[in-house]
């Protein structure tokens, strides 16, 4: 099956400081990923749309200065969480669609960020 | 209101047991319709996808209701290793091709 790994798996850093987490899809090709946040005991929530080669869509109420994200190659998005505060402590979790595939989204095993 | 809305539970079964998740959605865009499983701390992995004919994979067994706009997971001879929360999503056919999650609901199998 289709395999997305996202790295780190964890990080804890102090306020003020940027994140880098990576989502890289392993075995196939990825035009679209997907970015989601996820706070204890809720839902995830779409943050933004990773477009390889273009800008990413983000949703609304997502600053789009803070949460930079890349999507430079067919199998790999980044997302940059600059200026970390603690309520940024959260779960991110990223999917990748097969390009030219069916519906399924395929997702990441998440990073969990603790902003100090 | 919410876009996928679910009983957060907890339910608690005891092993054997019967037990059924219902969600509803309010966008009638919406055109796919799935089930995943989320287990503490981890990421959300696919059960399985809702059709309007109902299917069954295993002791799972999911129904869609379109005119009523609800979903629905069924889970007989509840095990141990069926604790989880279950989310609903549904994928709209029209602009972004995102997941939209329900808050998802517990479930705590029991001995």
């Amino acid at each position: 099956g289709a395999v997305v790994s996202q790295h780190p798996s964890w990080v804890i850093c102090k306020s003020g400081t940027s994140v880098k987490i990576e989502c890289r899809s392993l075995d196939f090709q990825a035009t679209t990923m997907f970015w989601y946040r996820q706070f204890p005991k809720q839902s995830l929530m779409l943050m933004a749309t990773s477009n390889e080669g273009s800008k990413a869509t983000y949703e609304q109420g997502v600053e789009k200065d803070k949460f930079l994200i890349n999507h430079a190659s067919l199998t790999l998005s980044t997302l940059t969480v600059t200026s970390a505060h603690p309520e940024d402590s959260s779960f991110y979790i990223c999917s990748a669609e097969i390009a030219g595939g069916p519906d399924t989204q395929y997702f990441g095993p998440g990073t969990r960020l603790t902003v100090l | 209101r919410k876009e996928v809305e679910q009983d957060p539970g907890p339910f608690n079964v005891p092993e054997g047991a019967t037990v059924a998740f219902n969600c509803t959605y309010s966008n009638s865009a919406s055109q796919s319709f799935f089930w995943y499983r989320q287990d503490c701390r981890k990421e959300p992995k696919l059960l399985m996808s809702v059709y309007s004919s109902g299917n069954e994979d295993g002791r799972f067994t999911a129904q869609l209701n379109r005119a009523s706009q609800y979903i629905s997971l069924l889970i007989r001879d509840s095990k141990l290793s069926d604790s989880a929360t279950y989310l609903c999503a549904t994928l709209k056919n029209t602009g972004r091709r995102a997941l939209t999650f329900g808050s998802g609901t517990r479930l705590q199998v029991q001995p």
